[in-house]
């Protein structure tokens, strides 16, 4: 099956510093990534859409500068939370939609975020 | 905007038997994508199965298959002959479509499915 590589798997970092996660597809092209935030117990929240070569497309309440996202590729997209504060912390997800089979998202393994 | 219903917090079945995650969701769309996924203890999202919904016959994957009512917006989860392995965290998700594909997932929130020996 389809692999998507995320990166790291976790991060501690201080309050203040930029923390940047990487999103993979290892064996497909991917036009498209998805990033998701899932906090304890609770389910998936998307965050945003990331085309490749194009601005990111932010769901309603998350804020675009402090979470930034580029896709330069069609293999690679990022997401770098921006002047982590301690309620950044939490399990961030990415999913990449496969170019051919149009249906089917590929997530990643997962990050754990902790701001100290 | 689309909503996702799974309305059992935790089910618990024994080895073998069969059992069904209900989930119910809203929307105007016409066209759209439904999914069940697994989240076990690790975290990684597995695709358990999947349903476009201009098909009307129900998806089947191995052990497990859907009952997709479209009028009544229900998209249910059978798990036959259960195995241990089975034990995670169940999601119900919906996707748009739009021209590139399915779009970003709404996720219902779950329900936790153990299986007991």
């Amino acid at each position: 099956g389809a692999v998507v590589s995320q990166h790291p798997s976790r991060v501690i970092c201080k309050s203040g510093t930029s923390v940047k996660i990487e999103c993979r597809s290892l064996d497909f092209q991917a036009t498209t990534m998805f990033w998701y935030r899932q906090f304890p117990k609770k389910s998936l929240m998307l965050m945003a859409t990331s085309n490749e070569g194009s601005k990111a497309t932010y769901e309603q309440g998350v804020e675009k500068d402090k979470f930034l996202i580029n896709h330069a590729s069609l293999t690679l997209s990022t997401l770098t939370v921006t002047s982590a504060h301690p309620e950044d912390s939490s399990f961030y997800i990415c999913s990449a939609r496969d170019q051919l089979a149009k249906n089917i998202q590929y997530f990643g393994a997962g990050t754990r975020l902790s701001v100290l | 905007a689309q909503t996702v219903t799974q309305s059992q917090p935790e089910m618990s079945v024994q080895e073998a038997e069969t059992v069904t995650l209900s989930c119910t969701y809203d929307t105007s769309e016409s066209n759209y994508y439904l999914f069940w996924y697994k989240q076990p203890p690790s975290r990684q999202m597995i695709l358990v199965i999947r349903q476009e919904a201009y098909k009307q016959q129900n998806a089947t994957e191995n052990r497990f298959s859907v009952n997709f009512q479209k009028a009544a917006k229900s998209f249910s989860l059978k798990i036959s002959d259960s195995q241990l392995g089975d034990t995670a965290m169940y999601f119900c998700a919906f996707a748009s479509y739009s021209g590139g594909g399915a779009d970003g997932l709404t996720f219902g929130k779950g329900t936790h499915l153990i299986i007991q020996p």
